[in-house]
């Protein structure tokens, strides 16, 4: 697709499942970009890809959380035994530039993770 | 540390009347990009405007520019010509040099008719 593809839109997790959130970056986009965006908040910081290596993971807020770029392009954020502040929007987003700083992100439309 | 800081939670002007949205950030790199997203209650980041560290001239695109004081490290969106489909959350983002993309808390913005 000529767009940032993130699947699956909505997500209801019960409270300690696991769930996975895919993103198809633009195709031969070297960054890939993962934010958590609350109600009325800004993107927050995830974690950042250039290919297949993970620069900077620094934004994940726990161990449960884990993402994967293992052929650098399709990208998986998987969260572990989900807990209610897990509530949010994730954005991913793919950039053509290698840690350039001159090019915008491009982004998905998110996926809505609600956990009950 | 909050690398970007967006002051107004949210902002008010009237259809046709220009706006400004602030937006200063803390660096110490020399090559960096700063960069202003839409985001409409639909939640689909827009890309607006960009501005690069070492660019002389402010950057304008259509009804947007970019008040860029680089010694005051602040880039203010102004949007002129007001429409109600501006109404929006407006995010500020800076790019470093070999680094990741990093948001502002937004402002939201209502064009009142």
């Amino acid at each position: 697709g000529a767009g940032v593809s993130q699947s699956p839109r909505y997500k209801v997790a019960k409270r300690g499942q696991d769930v996975a959130l895919r993103c198809d970056p633009i195709s031969g986009h070297v960054s890939l970009f993962w934010y958590q965006q609350a109600l009325g908040q800004g993107p927050e910081f995830l974690t950042y890809f250039q290919n297949e290596a993970q620069l900077d993971k620094s934004g994940l807020p726990s161990d449960r959380f884990f993402a994967e770029r293992p052929e650098g392009s399709v990208s998986t954020l998987k969260i572990q035994r989900t807990q209610q502040e897990d509530s949010a929007v994730y954005l991913c987003a793919s950039s053509p530039s290698a840690g350039v700083p001159n090019t915008e992100a491009f982004f998905g439309q998110g996926t809505r993770l609600t956990v009950v | 540390a909050q690398k970007i800081t967006q002051t107004q939670p949210g902002m008010f002007v009237q259809e046709k009347e220009a706006v400004t949205l602030d937006c200063t950030y803390d660096t110490s790199d020399p090559s960096y990009g700063l960069f202003w997203y839409k985001q409409p209650s639909s939640g689909e980041m827009i890309f607006l405007i960009y501005q690069g560290s070492y660019d002389q001239q402010n950057a304008t695109e259509g009804r947007y520019s970019l008040n860029f004081q680089k010694a005051r490290k602040s880039a203010n969106l102004v949007i002129s010509a007001s429409q109600l489909g501006d109404s929006a959350m407006y995010f500020c983002a800076m790019r470093e040099e070999g680094d990741d993309m990093r948001f502002g808390a937004g402002t939201r913005l209502t064009v009142k008719p």
